[in-house]
Formats: C-alpha cells, sequence, structure tokens
C-alpha cells in the first residue's frame, strides 16, 4: 500500500509568494526524503529528514516533521517560475524484506506563474 | 556531467513485441533501481539490485525483468508490453541500501506500445 500522501495534488502561485505542501504517511519511518520532478524527467533529491528530527532547512527550502502526526510539510519561500514542478515525499520502508527501499508518494503539482 | 544516463529517452514498440531499456551510471554506486511511473502517479519500485543480487518486488508481473550485467549497467526487459505497461521508466541508483541514501535518478525513457 502507498506510503506517503501528499496535499494538496495540485498548488497553483504567484511568483514570490510561498509554497507548502503536506505529505501523510502510515507507518514508522526511520527518514523522509523530498524529491523535486520536472516534467518528463527524472526525480532530484532535496532534502532528507529523520525521525529525530523536527525541521531541516536548505536554503529556500524548509521541512518539518511530526512523527507524531506521521505528517511532513515542505516549505519552499519566495517562490520562482523555476521552482514549477512536482514534489514527492518518500518514505523507507523501516523493516522486513524491503528496508531502505523508498515508497514515494503521489505528490503535488507546483505552477509557479510569473 | 550526466551520472545516470537512460536510453533511449522514447521508446516505441507495439504490443506483444519485446523491448529493452538501457541504464548506466559513473557513480559506482552499489544499488540500481528500475521504477515505473505512469501519469501523475507515483513512482513504482519494480526490482533492484544490490551489487549482482537482484530483489524483485512481490508486485511486479513477471514481464518484466532486469539484467546487471557489470556495476555500471542495469536493463529493463518487457518481454510482451501490453498497452497497461505504456509509461515512464525510471532507473535510479544509490551508494547503498539504506533508508538515508539519496537516488540519484536518470532522465526517464518514456514508453509508448502502440
Amino acid at each position: 500500500s502507498q506510503q506517503g500522501e501528499e496535499d494538496p495534488q495540485a498548488l497553483s502561485i504567484q511568483e514570490g509568494e510561498n509554497a507548502t505542501m503536506n505529505c501523510s504517511y502510515k507507518t514508522s519511518i526511520n527518514n523522509l526524503q523530498w524529491y523535486r520532478q520536472n516534467s518528463g524527467r527524472g526525480l532530484v533529491h532535496l532534502i532528507l529528514i529523520r525521525s529525530n528530527e523536527r525541521e531541516k532547512h536548505s536554503g529556500r527550502l524548509r521541512v518539518t516533521l511530526d512523527t507524531s502526526k506521521k505528517s511532513s510539510s515542505l516549505l519552499i519561500t519566495a517562490s520562482r517560475a523555476a521552482d514549477t514542478a512536482s514534489y514527492f515525499c518518500a518514505t523507507d520502508a523501516r523493516s522486513g524484506g524491503s528496508q531502505g527501499n523508498l515508497i514515494f508518494g503521489k505528490g503535488t503539482k507546483l505552477s509557479v506563474k510569473p | 556531467d550526466a551520472m545516470v544516463i537512460q536510453n533511449p529517452r522514447y521508446q516505441v514498440t507495439q504490443f506483444g513485441k519485446p523491448v529493452t531499456l538501457s541504464c548506466s551510471q559513473t557513480l559506482n554506486h552499489n544499488v540500481m533501481y528500475w521504477y515505473q511511473q505512469k501519469s501523475s502517479q507515483a513512482p513504482k519500485l519494480l526490482f533492484h539490485y544490490y551489487d549482482k543480487d537482484f530483489n524483485n518486488e512481490a508486485d511486479t508481473p513477471d514481464n518484466f525483468q532486469s539484467r546487471r550485467p557489470n556495476t555500471s549497467f542495469c536493463f529493463l526487459d518487457i518481454r510482451s508490453p501490453g498497452l497497461g505497461d505504456a509509461a515512464m521508466y525510471l532507473c535510479a541508483t544509490s551508494r547503498e541500501r539504506h533508508g538515508t541514501d539519496t537516488q540519484y535518478f536518470g532522465p526517464g525513457t518514456r514508453l509508448t506500445v502502440l
């Protein structure tokens, strides 16, 4: 079953605004990663947050993790048209034969209008 | 410099005609993954190789096979493509098979089945 679920499914904002995307998951995790995918391209790793971390920053990106709610958020500040892409959260399978494999959510499609 | 290369970028095949997709990496990573991604969906892991050790996901159809002749190359063979196999196929690598490892993706091969 799918582990991560992002919301909203699609988000349209103006350049300069902040964009917030949320991810919820079902089972315990060791860490959570966010990836970005430009249309018709492969995924690019953005940031990883471990289960014992609550917040992490990387440039204009801010990720939070609430393990009690099994949710994470990705905030992109001062968005640019070049941020237009789909954003996926991915969690690791914590146990069993699939340990270490990533399970991706359906993604949020972000459109930043100039 | 390209790190994970996929060829071809676009592949058209006929219903039932075998097709092979190629992936190569310059990262010398131990793990290579194949994902299937249908339109507006999450990437779905088909299988992965840890070195020469093949790991199939339980729900991957028998129609999909893979080969890894050496560290650098990995192939996805679809023995008898059906219309439902039309998708983007993504190859990824990681140094190890830990959930903390970043996965590096190729640009993908878009498969069309006529």
